[in-house]
């Protein structure tokens, strides 16, 4: 089993509306969370980061964990078309220097 | 965010040949760097860590005779595929982390590699 799992999609959905990225975890270890955006044939793109339970905002952007549950979302809101990429959500745990654990990624696509 | 620079985007060579690839933080010192692999449709898979002047430690299941990675300054690590195979055609991401708590890790633009 791999220590983050996320449903690699893909998602479609209308410009302007809410979307839900979601993953879970297996390591309890796990200290931090990120959200990265990658556009094919790209490196990825930091685009959030936290590392307690709860919300963490940053603009149309909205992270959010729950560490009983090992459940990690982001949810964007007022979607728009340059948002369709792919979306990488990772942990990290100070045990392992904190390299990063990733998901498959979730393939979104926004459509005008 | 930090820059960091990596270094060719894509490249094409032939079996049996070795290929360098260089990860450079532009705008701050890379105490860690890490190098992943990343096959289509398929998550990033880390490769291994490096910390500048040490030897890097390789996650299992890559053989570390083959993928050849230098961290000799706080600002490059490169890592070189020796003798390779169609089998390692993939794109390869390095990423850069300043500080030892500092957990964020700014991520190259990846090299695309094709073995022909």
């Amino acid at each position: 089993q791999k220590e983050v799992e996320q449903d690699p999609g893909p998602l479609s959905v209308p410009e302007g509306a809410i979307v839900s990225l979601n993953c879970t975890y297996s390591n309890s270890a796990f200290q931090y969370f990120m959200w990265y955006r990658q556009y094919s044939r790209k490196g990825p793109e930091l685009l959030m980061y936290t590392y307690s339970s709860g919300n963490k905002e940053d603009g149309r952007f909205t992270a959010q964990v729950d560490k009983s549950s090992k459940y990690i979302s982001l949810f964007i809101r007022d979607s728009q078309p340059s948002d369709s990429a792919t979306y990488l959500c990772a942990s990290a745990r100070s045990n392992s220097g904190y390299a990063l654990n990733f998901g498959k990624g979730t393939s979104l696509l926004v459509t005008p | 965010g930090a820059v960091v620079s990596q270094h060719p985007s894509w490249v094409i060579c032939k079996s049996g040949t070795s290929v360098k690839i260089e990860c450079r933080s532009l705008d701050f010192q890379a105490t860690t760097m890490f190098w992943y692999r990343q096959f289509p449709k398929q998550s990033l898979m880390l490769m291994a860590t490096s910390n500048e002047g040490s030897k890097a430690t390789y996650e299992q299941g890559v053989e570390k005779d083959k993928f050849l990675i230098n961290h000799a300054s706080l600002t490059l690590s490169t890592l070189t595929v020796t003798s390779a195979h169609p089998e390692d055609s993939s794109f390869y991401i390095c990423s850069a982390r300043a500080g030892d708590t500092n957990t964020e890790a700014f991520f190259g633009q990846g090299t695309r590699l094709t073995v022909v």
